[in-house]
């Protein structure tokens, strides 16, 4: 079975410093696809950035990078430069490939709600 | 390009009820996915429709069910709710040909049986 981890419930950060969420996981699949999702209080989730498990360079969105860890099955987000805006649920998700069974088939880890204090 | 819209916004039904969700996906967009999301369970995988076709499914009952039409917009139905269908339905929708695809989801349907 594939299973994702987060295991930081909440999370609190002052605004301008740097944050860094965990997730871990566990899968068979020797290629698939991760992703940090945000969901704010509006409820629409939103994509923050993605990885694929055969590339070995991380991933960078502007104040968003994650560290991908193949290995140790860990792929956490660094928030820099924390704004007020970044408050908001964050998951990380995964498409675990499986062929063509997997179209828009994500699994979740529980989330972890992220504030930001001014 | 106008987002994922989904219908209605809040929804209040009592148990032994049947109810219809709608989803229209991005102009383009072929794939629309479904979710549920509870407190307790998180996000879990409804099922997935492309072409009016079901390729993929999550482990829910039979009284989850779904369809797409030519137009690409889908519909999930829930017949007999449970007070444990009380959740937010999330929807999504991408073009439906790579794995890697970024997910664009709804606001959702806040779904409540009492």
């Amino acid at each position: 079975a594939q299973t994702v981890t987060q295991s930081q419930p909440e999370m609190s950060v002052q605004e301008a410093e740097t944050v860094t969420l965990s997730c871990t996981y566990d899968t068979s699949e020797s290629n698939y696809y991760l992703f940090w999702y945000k969901q704010p209080p509006s409820r629409q989730m939103i994509l923050v950035i993605r990885q694929e498990a055969y590339k070995q360079q991380n991933a960078t969105e502007n104040r968003f990078s994650v560290n991908f860890q193949k290995a140790a099955k860990s792929f956490s987000l660094k928030i820099s430069d924390s704004q007020l805006g970044d408050t908001a649920m964050y998951f990380c998700a995964f498409n675990f490939g499986a062929g063509g069974t997997s179209y828009g088939k994500l699994t979740f880890g529980q989330g972890t709600i992220l504030t930001v204090h001014p | 390009k106008a987002g994922v819209t989904q219908t209605p916004r809040y929804l209040i039904k009592t148990r032994g009820q049947q109810v219809t969700l709608s989803c229209s996906p991005i102009s383009g967009h072929r794939s629309v996915s479904w979710y549920q999301q509870t407190p307790g369970q998180g996000l879990q995988f409804l099922f997935e429709y492309f072409s009016e076709t079901q390729r993929n499914k999550g482990n829910f009952p039979g009284r989850f069910s779904g369809r797409q039409f030519s137009n690409s917009r889908s519909e999930m139905n829930v017949s007999t709710l449970e007070l444990g269908d009380s959740a937010l339905y999330l929807c999504a929708s991408t073009p439906g040909w790579d794995l890697n695809e970024k997910l664009f989801f709804g606001s959702g349907t806040q779904l409540s049986v009492l």
